[in-house]
């Protein structure tokens, strides 16, 4: 069974600063692996996956993320965040071929202060 | 396009008393997706539905839950005698193609708020 590990539930930034959103997961399967961003009375939006291929991963809003197998973590970056970017963001994993189904960390509260 | 619309956005209901959610698939999408979150968590797959068919419901619990997706209108979740601690937010998604080839981009809607007093 797969399962997802947010290590950290809030982050306080000063805006412009850098942020790192740490996600570690488990699974003895391959797995397809997503950034999901969730604002205030808002269903989820995806920012970012990775599939395959580059284990660098551009997203929207000037986000990415990492992929590293050996390590089995996807932590998500943005150089300098501004206060827009206040929300909870998930870290998702999926088996292969089982898309729909996603194994969801337990959220990163960001909070980007002036 | 409309996304994914769920209705009530926020719904209260009396121990013991039925709560139903509806949701509405983008258009062009035939699978749906429900998920629940607790509060101070993560979500948690509960049913993925085709049209008349449930496909997976592993994560729903044995009893007092059902989910459906008919031919025509919105896939419901129905929840018989609720008690407090089915107070949660239910989100819908849905996507265009079916879970074997779903790379995982689901599109959800904004969720339906329960409260159980």
């Amino acid at each position: 069974a797969q399962s997802v590990t947010q290590l950290d539930s809030q982050v306080p930034v000063f805006e412009e600063a850098p942020v790192e959103l740490r996600c570690n997961y488990s699974s003895s399967v391959s797995v397809y692996l997503f950034w999901y961003v969730q604002y205030p009375n808002q269903g989820l939006q995806l920012l970012l996956k990775y599939l395959s291929g580059s284990t660098l991963v551009k997203g929207i809003n000037g986000f990415e993320a990492e992929f590293n197998k050996s390590q089995t973590s996807f932590h998500l970056r943005k150089p300098s965040v501004h206060i827009s970017d206040t929300a909870e963001y998930f870290c998702a994993v999926s088996e292969r071929y089982q898309g729909g189904k996603l194994i969801f960390g337990q959220g990163t509260e960001l909070s980007v202060k002036p | 396009n409309a996304g994914v619309m769920q209705n009530p956005r926020h719904l209260v209901r009396r121990r013991g008393q039925e709560a139903r959610l509806r949701c509405s698939p983008m258009k062009g999408h035939s699978h749906v997706y429900w998920y629940r979150q607790l509060p101070e968590e993560g979500l948690k797959f509960m049913v993925y539905l085709q049209k008349e068919n449930i496909i997976d419901e592993s994560g729903m619990p044995k009893e007092r839950f059902s989910a459906e997706f008919p031919k025509e209108g919105p896939s419901i979740l129905r929840i018989q005698q609720v008690v407090r601690g089915d107070s949660a937010a239910y989100f819908c998604a849905s996507s265009r193609q079916g879970a074997q080839a779903n790379t995982g981009e689901l599109f959800f809607g904004e969720g339906s708020r329960l409260t159980v007093l």
